[in-house]
């Protein structure tokens, strides 16, 4: 069975513009949520989808977005990036429940020039 | 905010040493899971213990929960340098996973 993929693996923007992030979660995963992952602020929680709903929210502004489609694939969206920005996203799927373990990909790592 | 602060941060051992590594947590939890992550890749899952059990062991895992003191802690006997990662506890207190700080381990061969 194939694991979490997540694309692209590396990704270098300016401040300013836009990012689209991809993540194929484990198929028959239906839940996918995101994560930021700094050395400052460590692992956190960005929002969860399921059955193409988001579910939950952390505490990230607006510019943060994401989506999830039909087949269980999921996108997000950064807006308007800033330096603060920069970080490891990570993307984890699981059948359904937090009370499961979830599967991660290795992520994208954005830098912000 | 993180719900779990792990202890130590950092922890350096010799081949063949147990490991043990704690994380505190803030509010009541339905259940907690530990990962480990090597560097630059991304989490895996090792263990989750639900808030009614006290001891679970899994190979050279054995992970204790304290729901009383709100605390939990990670046992790895018998280290092996392949073991060198940092560790994160994760709780599901409001339905999302909410990681703790993580504890870097070093292995030495």
């Amino acid at each position: 069975k194939a694991g979490v993929t997540q694309t692209p693996r590396y990704l270098i923007k300016t401040r300013g513009q836009q990012v689209t992030l991809s993540c194929s979660p484990i198929s028959g995963h239906r839940s996918v949520s995101w994560y930021q992952q700094t050395p400052g602020q460590g692992l956190q929680f960005l929002f969860e989808y399921f059955s193409e709903t988001q579910r939950n929210k952390g505490n990230f502004p607006g510019r943060f977005s994401g989506r999830q489609f039909s087949n269980s694939r999921s996108e997000m969206n950064v807006s308007t990036l800033e330096l603060g920005d920069s970080a490891l996203y990570l993307c984890a799927s699981s059948l359904g429940a937090f009370n499961q373990p979830q599967h991660f990909g290795d992520g994208t790592r954005l830098s912000i020039l | 905010s993180q719900q779990g602060e792990e202890d130590p941060q950092a922890l350096s051992i010799q081949e063949g040493e147990n490991a043990t590594m704690n994380c505190s947590y803030k509010t009541s939890i339905n259940n907690l899971q530990w990962y480990r992550q090597n560097s630059g890749r991304g989490l895996v899952h090792l263990i989750l213990i639900r808030s009614n059990e006290r001891e679970k062991h899994s190979g050279r895992l054995r992970v204790t929960l304290d729901t009383s003191k709100k605390s939990s802690s990670l046992l790895i006997t018998a280290s092996r340098a392949a073991d060198t990662a940092s560790y994160f506890c994760a709780t599901d207190a409001t339905n999302k996973l909410i990681f703790g700080t993580g504890t870097l381990l070093a292995v030495q061969p």
